[in-house]
């Protein structure tokens, strides 16, 4: 888990707040995965992203929710006027490029995201 | 729809007997399946997985058997120890979805020493 890299490691906001996640991935990594998991839930994939794509969003909620991953930099997942709803886990994870297919996927150790 | 299912929300073993986590998936199309160990505060950790052109897959400890007739698989660990105590959670994915994983909820494991 130490390989990818995510802060902060906690964050509370209020509601209609702005909240920034950020995840370094792997050196030489180059796909970024963002999941969530919601409490007494598994995870929940949101979006796949390559340095500067967003490959698969279809795990995203249609709003106020949005993520990139420049061509320097961490990947940012930003979530907009938070909800409680939004209180969960974000994990991140990363592969290499042209990883094959089938290759495990090694993920961060989260980010705890509280709303008040 | 949840396509991934881990019925058993907890299991408790004695230390050094087997401890068998199941899992059944509805989806058709995965061709990919794996299991991952949790402890709290830190995040999913790979520990085997298994394509659906085998059936069973071994790792020290852990082995994975995969029934795909019945869409079912489950992780043996023997033996148990008390450090297996975790969240273990079954994954699945099929070619061509980009690494894309599809969570169950989770089996809390406890192995009692």
């Amino acid at each position: 888990n130490a390989g990818v890299m995510q802060n902060p490691r906690h964050l509370v906001r209020r509601r209609g707040q702005e909240a920034r996640l950020r995840c370094s991935p792997m050196k030489g990594h180059s796909h970024v995965y963002w999941y969530r998991q919601l409490p007494e839930e598994g995870l929940k994939f949101m979006v796949y992203l390559q340095k500067e794509n967003i490959i698969d969003e279809s795990g995203m909620p249609k709003e106020r929710f949005s993520a990139e991953f420049p061509k320097e930099g961490p990947s940012i997942l930003r979530i907009q006027q938070v909800v409680r709803g939004d209180s969960a886990a974000y994990f991140c994870a990363s592969s290499p490029p042209n990883s094959h297919i089938n290759s495990p996927l090694h993920f961060g150790n989260g980010t705890r995201l509280t709303v008040t | 729809d949840q396509q991934v299912k881990q019925n058993s929300p907890s299991l408790s073993v004695q230390e050094g007997r087997i401890s068998i986590l199941n899992c059944d998936y509805t989806n058709s199309m995965f061709d990919y399946f794996l299991w991952y160990k949790k402890y709290p505060a830190e995040g999913p950790t790979f520990l085997i997985s298994i394509s659906s052109i085998k059936d069973k897959n071994e790792d020290g400890r852990f082995t994975v058997f995969l029934n795909k007739s019945a869409k079912h698989l489950s992780l043996h660990i023997v033996p148990s120890q008390p450090g297996d105590s975790a969240v273990y959670f079954c994954a699945a994915s099929s070619t061509g979805a980009n690494s894309k994983l599809t969570f169950g909820k989770g089996i809390t494991l406890s192995v009692r020493p």
